[in-house]
């Protein structure tokens, strides 16, 4: 079936430090989101990124849309301690309107 | 607006037994799902809805049954609850196909002894 996997599973950061995590899905997107989930929170909607190539920032993050529409990645530069939590990542494939979440990337962040 | 709110936020319950989750909204929109998060397994989705009347399975439909009675209203029931069914439990809603933006409910932590 259709499935976006996201890696890393985890990462340890020291405060300062960037950290990326990736998505790729084995179908070809409609759109990608992004979503965070503070430690026991609920997911919260970040971004969607919808065209082929596109990038967007909020502050401190870049997210990413690769050209085939297949993957994407988020970017935080210099930690904060702030930034701690699961960031989850969700495909809209072309052909249904379900969502596919990645498996979440949970960042910690050291101060 | 409270957006989507789930009761309860924590249940504990025994092999067999049976309850409901209830989730509403108040942003009327017609999209509502149901997914479940297990660690390392991100969300998954159990069953949606696209519409009062309109149900439809997700990628872990099995032990759960949903009806869509009102556009506000989207419960899940467990018919006899299983230790498989520790989980955390979100209720979304949404506006459509197009974007099919998420809005969270705070989530039912259940736990099944």
């Amino acid at each position: 079936g259709q499935q976006v996997m996201q890696i890393p599973q985890y990462q340890h950061v020291q405060e300062g430090e960037d950290f990326t995590t990736y998505c790729n899905s084995s179908t070809t997107l409609s759109n990608i989101q992004w979503y965070k989930q503070r430690p026991g929170g609920h997911p919260v909607f970040l971004i969607q990124l919808v065209k082929s190539g596109e990038v967007k920032k909020q502050k401190r993050l870049t997210f990413q849309f690769g050209e085939a529409k297949k993957n994407s990645s988020l970017h935080i530069t210099a930690t904060q301690t702030t930034d701690v939590g699961t960031y989850f990542c969700a495909g809209l494939p072309g052909n249904t309107g379900k969502l596919i979440f990645g498996q979440g990337t949970t960042l910690q962040v050291k101060p | 607006n409270a957006g989507v709110t789930q009761t309860p936020k924590f249940q504990v319950l025994k092999t067999g037994q049976s309850m409901t989750l209830q989730c509403a909204q108040d942003m009327n929109h017609e999209y509502m799902s149901w997914y479940r998060q297990d660690p390392g397994m991100g969300l998954r989705l159990i069953h949606y809805s696209v519409g009062a009347g309109i149900t439809d399975q997700g990628e872990v439909p099995n032990g759960y049954n949903v009806s869509r009675s009102t556009t506000e209203d989207f419960p899940l029931r467990l018919l006899s609850a299983a230790p498989s069914q520790t989980s955390v439990y979100f209720c979304a809603s949404s506006t459509g196909t197009t974007s099919n933006i998420q809005y969270f409910g705070a989530g039912t932590r259940l736990s099944v002894l």
